[in-house]
């Protein structure tokens, strides 16, 4: 079946200006999660949903930064006012969580943000 | 504070060669170990997932093992191959989260020659 997909691929945009990118999950996973990974930075966990929930908002880095998700489905974060340093790549994950007990996470492509 | 940590950050080989990736991890209240596969300018591939109750899991030439009380897993390849060159990162969910964020490491890149 399909993947976890998002949209844009890449996404060059000027310093100040807001963005969206999109997730996907797989069809009747309920839990969602975006993290960043950015240069020397490794992996860092963004926000976790359960439905269209946020139990989990631990790692948006400013309040520049939002997510929702709507209909348990798709889901969008934004960024408002952009900033070099935000520069990096986003990647989705869903899982079935709590009915995969072990809540094996399947990752999108990621969406590559430039700013400048 | 739960940290992962990946040894070595790359790697060279020859192919044929079996070789082992590290991964350690300071918090041993984990609820499960998941190793991926990153290809470049890609999104992560799961390899394989071991729950905390576990000790290893097998899939093809890949077999990771787990041992919590040590804080430490390991990816084993065998017969590497040239297709096998991607980083190889180590992610753990904590016990009391579970559910939520992947503590990642900073992962191993595997390079294999033909």
């Amino acid at each position: 079946g399909a993947g976890v997909s998002q949209s844009p691929s890449n996404k060059v945009t000027e310093k100040g200006k807001d963005v969206e990118l999109r997730c996907d999950p797989i069809s009747g996973h309920t839990a969602l999660y975006w993290y960043r990974q950015s240069l020397g930075q490794g992996l860092e966990f963004l926000i976790y949903f359960q439905g269209n929930s946020a139990p989990d908002k631990s790692g948006l880095p400013s309040d520049r930064f939002s997510a929702e998700r709507t209909g348990g489905s798709v889901s969008t974060l934004t960024i408002q006012r952009t900033q070099q340093e935000d520069s990096a790549v986003y990647l989705c994950a869903s899982s079935t969580f709590p009915r995969g007990r072990y809540n094996e996470q399947f990752f999108g492509p990621g969406t590559r943000l430039t700013v400048l | 504070k739960q940290e992962v940590t990946q040894i070595p950050a790359a790697l060279s080989v020859p192919e044929g060669e079996n070789l082992v990736l590290n991964c350690s991890f300071t918090d041993s209240a984990i609820y499960n170990l998941q190793w991926f596969r990153q290809d470049p300018g890609k999104g992560l591939t799961s390899l394989l997932l071991i729950q905390s109750s576990q000790r290893e899991q097998t899939s093809g030439r890949l077999n990771a093992s787990l041992d919590k009380s040590s804080g430490r897993s390991t990816l084993y390849i065998a017969a590497s191959q040239p297709g096998d060159s991607a980083t190889y990162l180590c992610a753990v969910t904590l016990f009391n989260q579970a559910g939520t964020a992947l503590i990642f490491g900073k992962g191993t890149t595997l390079s294999v020659s033909s």
